[in-house]
């Protein structure tokens, strides 16, 4: 089965800095890797995923990940963050496989920007 | 366009009571859908997923339970609430995938934040 451990649990940037939030997972095949987020009092929403192809996925909002393969990381990033993405983010894994998979989840981080 | 719909948002029950939450999803036929519980410093906990009507995969033993009585509907019950099952319930629906899974986003609705006294 696969695992997704996400190393920052709480970040407290403050507005213009740069994120980093990373996610680093365990499974022995060919994977399928979400970022999602939850502002907050919204629905948990799709940041951004990475399929196949390009390892650099552009998502929402100026936010960007890596797929790092021989790393298995999918770290998330943006240059410079807003008061506005203040919010809660989550790393999700699932088997590139056919038939129903499970996506797991990471517990999380919650990252605040201060202005 | 797809929307997921959560009720009641909030609720507050007695230790032993019983619990129905559901989750209806319009816009979209025969969804994969999922019940999650988001704990603080636990992440989402997959509880149940259904594939079709009257299909229900248990990912957890636990004091719940779900069905799937119509297409779009989807329910998590209790008969008797424990003070563990306090959390924020989320439900979720996705496409099926022909191919491999994966490829489709799984899309969340608004929760519901149970509290058990």
């Amino acid at each position: 089965a696969q695992s997704v451990s996400q190393h920052n649990h709480h970040v407290i940037l403050s507005e213009a800095a740069s994120l980093e939030l990373g996610c680093n997972y365990s499974y022995g095949g060919t994977v399928n890797l979400f970022w999602y987020v939850q502002y907050p009092g919204q629905h948990l929403q799709l940041l951004l995923k990475y399929f196949s192809g390009d390892p650099l996925v552009k998502g929402i909002k100026g936010f960007e990940a890596e797929f790092i393969k021989s790393k298995f990381s999918f770290n998330l990033r943006k240059p410079s963050v807003q008061w506005s993405d203040t919010a809660e983010y989550f790393c999700a894994v699932i088997p590139s496989r056919r038939g129903y998979q499970k996506v797991t989840f990471g517990i999380g981080t919650k990252l605040q920007v201060i202005p | 366009s797809q929307t997921i719909h959560q009720w009641p948002a909030t609720l507050v029950q007695p230790v032993g009571s019983p619990l129905s939450l559901e989750c209806t999803v319009e816009g979209t036929s025969n969804p994969n859908l999922y019940w999650y519980r988001q704990a603080a410093g636990r992440g989402l906990q997959l509880l149940f997923y259904s594939v079709g009507i009257g299909q229900i995969s248990s990912e957890v033993p636990q004091n719940l339970s779900a069905s799937r009585p119509q297409d779009r509907q989807f329910i998590l019950s209790s008969k008797k609430l424990l003070l563990s099952d306090s959390g924020f319930y989320l439900c979720a629906w996705s496409v099926p995938s022909s191919g491999l899974a994966g490829y489709n986003e799984q899309f969340f609705g608004p929760g519901t934040r149970l509290t058990v006294l």
